[in-house]
């Protein structure tokens, strides 16, 4: 069975330039992470999706970040414009449903200039 | 919001040393996980254990969700034991799911 894939590994930008992360969960896996990380701490959910929908975005920036999962299965999180303090390890997981079981997928590590 | 926290910070070991790890949390859960995020940044799922004890081999986790804590027993530790044990517990009363910060279990040969 195939893990999460997330793409790209590694992103290195100028602030003030825009970037998307895209991620494909485990097949049958109806819910949807995407969390944040930064140096030395444990990471942060910013956003959950049961299929299609954002049930929890209380954490997500919505000034500059935006995502989206259409059809409920791969998803994509954007920012725009990027800000130096946005370099960090951007985590995506699924679980069959709620908040069972996570597995993470490898992570993208943004770098902002 | 719910707290988490683990003790120790860090922790250091010799080959073949037993130890234990633990999370403590301030309300009452749904859920609780343990996660090892391996040197190469790697985050795997060990336990889902809301509550009573589960092994796998040489791990072991027991939560007292009367007492809102929960323990990681390592024995026999190896080399590849080492990196950061995150606990993660979702709120009874909440949507998050938060992780404490860690504890960074380094396993020398």
């Amino acid at each position: 069975e195939a893990g999460v894939v997330q793409s790209p590994r590694y992103k290195i930008i100028e602030k003030k330039q825009p970037v998307a992360f895209w991620c494909n969960p485990i097949s049958g896996h109806n819910t949807l992470y995407w969390y944040l990380q930064n140096l030395g701490q444990g990471p942060e959910l910013l956003i959950r999706y049961e299929n299609e929908e954002a049930v929890d975005d209380s954490q997500l920036p919505k000034d500059r970040f935006s995502a989206e999962r259409l059809k409920g299965v791969d998803s994509t999180l954007k920012i725009q414009p990027a800000e130096l303090g946005d370099s960090a390890v951007y985590l995506c997981a699924s679980s069959a449903r709620g908040f069972n079981e996570q597995y993470f997928g490898p992570g993208t590590r943004l770098t902002v200039t | 919001g719910i707290q988490v926290e683990q003790s120790p910070p860090d922790l250091i070991l010799q080959e073949g040393a037993n130890s234990t790890l633990r999370c403590n949390f301030s309300d009452s859960v749904n859920n609780l996980q343990w996660f090892h995020q391996n040197p190469w940044g790697q985050l795997i799922n060990l336990f889902y254990i809301p509550s009573g004890t589960k092994q796998n081999g040489r791990l072991s986790a027991t939560t007292v969700a009367t007492e809102r804590y929960s323990l990681l027993y390592i024995s026999s530790s190896q080399t590849t034991d080492s990196g950061v044990y995150f606990c993660a517990v979702e709120s009874r009363y909440g949507q998050n799911f938060v992780f404490g910060p860690g504890t960074r279990l380094s396993v020398l040969p």
